[in-house]
């Protein structure tokens, strides 16, 4: 069975701080993350994908991934409320399958 | 460009029924996948289809759950006869699929808006 595991949360950071979500997978032929995020009774909007060892980044968010200790990370710079959610870490396996963690639910306070 | 489309939005029946779902996936996309998420399991992978052939069925969790894709442009989830534990959010997302000499790479997913089904 390929895991991939979040702390379920809620994280809660205040306005303009670095928030920081985590994710360990258990499939070491893993081959790309993803990072989605799901407001409340919507449907997940990707973020960021990951391919290579190293960080990734795009205006506020930057994703990490070490895929020796096989883990993966986003965090969010200048937090701010609209980025209250729910954060899927995504991984696309060996088999070519995308295997989603339960989310973390952050919470940005104002 | 229109995302992935899907109907009904919500849906309520009642056990025993049979229940549709259609999904329109965003236009050039090759590969279909259906989800289901639930607040104790997350967001599973049901089925997805490559070229409107099913790859993988693994997820489907028992013969009352069907998939169909006739075209490139439609694909149907059946649920008969419908039971009130299929309650959850159904989610259909595209992506492209392309082949390389080594293993074939894709495009990340998009998810359509999601059917919400309640089963009473």
């Amino acid at each position: 069975q390929k895991e991939v595991e979040q702390n379920s949360g809620p994280l809660s950071v205040p306005e303009g701080a670095i928030a920081s979500l985590n994710c360990t997978y258990s499939d070491r032929g893993s081959q790309s993350f993803f990072w989605y995020r799901q407001y409340s009774g919507k449907s997940p909007e990707l973020i960021m994908f990951i391919y290579s060892n190293g960080d990734k980044e795009d205006g506020r968010f930057t994703a990490q991934l070490n895929k020796a200790s096989q883990y993966v990370s986003l965090l969010i710079r200048d937090s701010q409320p609209s980025d209250s959610a729910t954060y899927l870490c995504a991984v696309k396996g060996s088999n070519y399958k995308l295997t989603f963690g339960k989310g973390t639910l952050l919470t940005v306070n104002p | 460009d229109a995302g992935v489309i899907q109907s009904p939005r919500h849906e309520v029946t009642e056990m025993g029924q049979e229940v549709t779902l259609r999904c329109k996936p965003i236009s050039g996309h090759n590969s279909l996948f259906w989800y289901r998420q639930t607040m104790m399991r997350g967001l599973e992978l049901l089925i997805y289809f490559n070229n409107n052939v099913p790859i993988d069925d693994s997820g489907m969790p028992e013969d009352r759950f069907s998939a169909k894709m006739p075209n490139a442009s439609f694909s149907t989830l059946k649920i008969q006869p419908s039971e009130p534990r299929d309650s959850a959010v159904y989610f259909c997302a595209s992506s492209l699929l392309f082949s390389t000499i080594g293993p074939p790479l894709d495009q990340p997913q998009h998810f359509g808006d999601g059917t919400r089904l309640s089963i009473l």
